[in-house]
């Protein structure tokens, strides 16, 4: 079975601190993922990258960057995390640019 | 127009009944279609990807209009355990690409005793 693992699954941070969030995938994977989803506003993309070093912008890059140095572990960013960041963050990865397997998401919250 | 869109529902279903809900999508190249489950506090999981000719798959049935642009989910004899937010997604970008699918919001369904 596809394992996705993330570092917490609560997490709470002050507004200006800098935030890391980490996940690894056991799979071998070349694609994965970070997304963010908030009530009313389902899952958006944040960043993804489909190869070690690469990285895209997804729908909602700002605020945020992204790091992967090899490829079973990709890491979120949040420079100065800020209140409008409190979210779940989830990661998912992919073998294809079809099904993606998600881990099991970290509540973040910024006070 | 949205790119994918679901009815948010909550639909509140007796058990053992039938449930049907819809999902459209805005691009017509669009190339696959899944349904995921996602559980409450919990990740979404893929439930069942959705071919051309539909597919069945124990309870479960999903089907596939390009001509309407929109797919469906058809839960038949459900069960407690069937409640959850079912997730429509979709392969926007044609032919690819990691970024390719896109999440609708979700149809919450609650399946009463």
């Amino acid at each position: 079975d596809v394992k996705v693992t993330q570092s917490s699954r609560y997490l709470v941070k002050r507004t200006g601190e800098k935030v890391f969030l980490e996940c690894v995938q056991d799979m071998d994977h070349e694609n994965m993922f970070w997304y963010r989803q908030d009530p009313g506003l389902g899952l958006r993309l944040i960043y993804f990258s489909y190869d070690v070093k690469m990285k895209e912008k997804g729908d909602i890059p700002e605020g945020y960057s992204v790091s992967r140095e090899k490829k079973e572990r990709f890491s979120l960013i949040l420079e100065s995390a800020s209140t409008n960041q409190t979210s779940m963050y989830l990661c998912a990865s992919s073998l294809t640019t079809y099904e993606q397997y998600f881990g099991p998401g970290t509540r973040l919250t910024v006070t | 127009r949205k790119e994918v869109e679901q009815d948010p529902g909550p639909f509140n279903v007796p058990e053992g009944a039938t449930v049907a809900f819809n999902c459209t999508y805005s691009n017509s190249a669009s190339q696959s279609f899944f349904w995921y489950r996602q559980d409450c506090r919990k990740e979404p999981k893929l439930l069942m990807s959705v071919y051309s000719s539909g597919n069945e798959d124990g309870r479960f049935t999903a089907q596939l209009n390009r001509a309407s642009q929109y797919i469906s989910l058809l839960i038949r004899d459900s069960k407690l355990s069937d409640s959850a937010t079912y997730l429509c997604v979709v392969n926007m970008k044609g032919g690819g690409g990691a970024d390719g699918l896109t999440f609708g919001k979700g149809t919450h369904l609650i399946i009463q005793p």
